[in-house]
């Protein structure tokens, strides 16, 4: 059984669409979080959902907009894409502030 | 500064061979004490956790902590090919997000 689940795990697409990545965790973890891992291997938090209520919203651009149905899923939805937004993203959960995280398989998303 | 700062390496080390691995933090507010392994095109995987001074064994594995000098790091002892990866060290600040730093990458030859 996987534990934190993200799809879709490839992700081409055009400069200018709309595209979504969706997470699921089955691990009973009351929050979750969006990570970005560029080129260089450097993770950066992009939001955290805490019991379906966000708690953290990093610098992002407002073209990234996170939704959280439950607290089981957390879903990225991104308009107008841009070739920066090219990189792996990655789903997380934790059951308890300060604990470590699961990760999910990542997307790894490449817009041309 | 960076918040977490890790040599990228690479470092290595031969098989059968002690493997340390340093992470330093900037935040003296930091609380607790990761280290994930991230084979390439995976995703991290916890392996170690510490939360106050000293040492912490699991296995081969040995985190080392030292809140006055700011300093976490991993020992892999017996290192093993499949030791070879990219390991990252993250500190928690008391927040509800982990700060990574960029990673070390570890190649274990035969």
């Amino acid at each position: 059984d996987t534990a934190v689940s993200q799809t879709p795990k490839y992700l081409v697409t055009q400069m200018g669409n709309d595209k979504s990545i969706k997470c699921e965790q089955n691990l009973g973890h009351d929050t979750m979080y969006w990570y970005k891992q560029d080129s260089k291997k450097f993770l950066k938090i992009m939001f955290s959902y805490n019991n379906k209520e966000l708690i953290i919203n990093e610098t992002v651009p407002n073209r990234f907009s996170p939704k959280s149905p439950d607290k089981a899923h957390l879903n990225l939805h991104i308009n107008s894409l841009e070739l920066g937004d090219s990189a792996v993203y990655f789903c997380a959960s934790s059951a308890l502030q300060g604990n470590g995280y699961t990760f999910g398989s990542g997307t790894r998303l490449t817009v041309v | 500064q960076k918040e977490v700062e890790q040599n990228s390496g690479p470092l290595s080390v031969p098989e059968g061979a002690i493997a340390s691995l340093n992470c330093t933090y900037s935040d003296r507010g930091s609380q607790s004490f990761f280290w994930y392994r991230q084979y390439s095109g995976k995703s991290p995987e916890l392996i170690m956790s510490i939360y106050s001074n000293g040492d912490k064994e699991d296995g081969r594995f040995t985190a080392q902590l030292n809140k006055a000098s700011q300093y976490v790091s991993l020992l892999i002892r017996d290192s093993q090919p499949s030791d070879s990866a990219t390991y990252l060290c993250a500190v928690n600040r008391g927040t509800d997000k982990l700060i990574f730093g960029t990673g070390t990458r570890l190649q274990v030859f035969p």
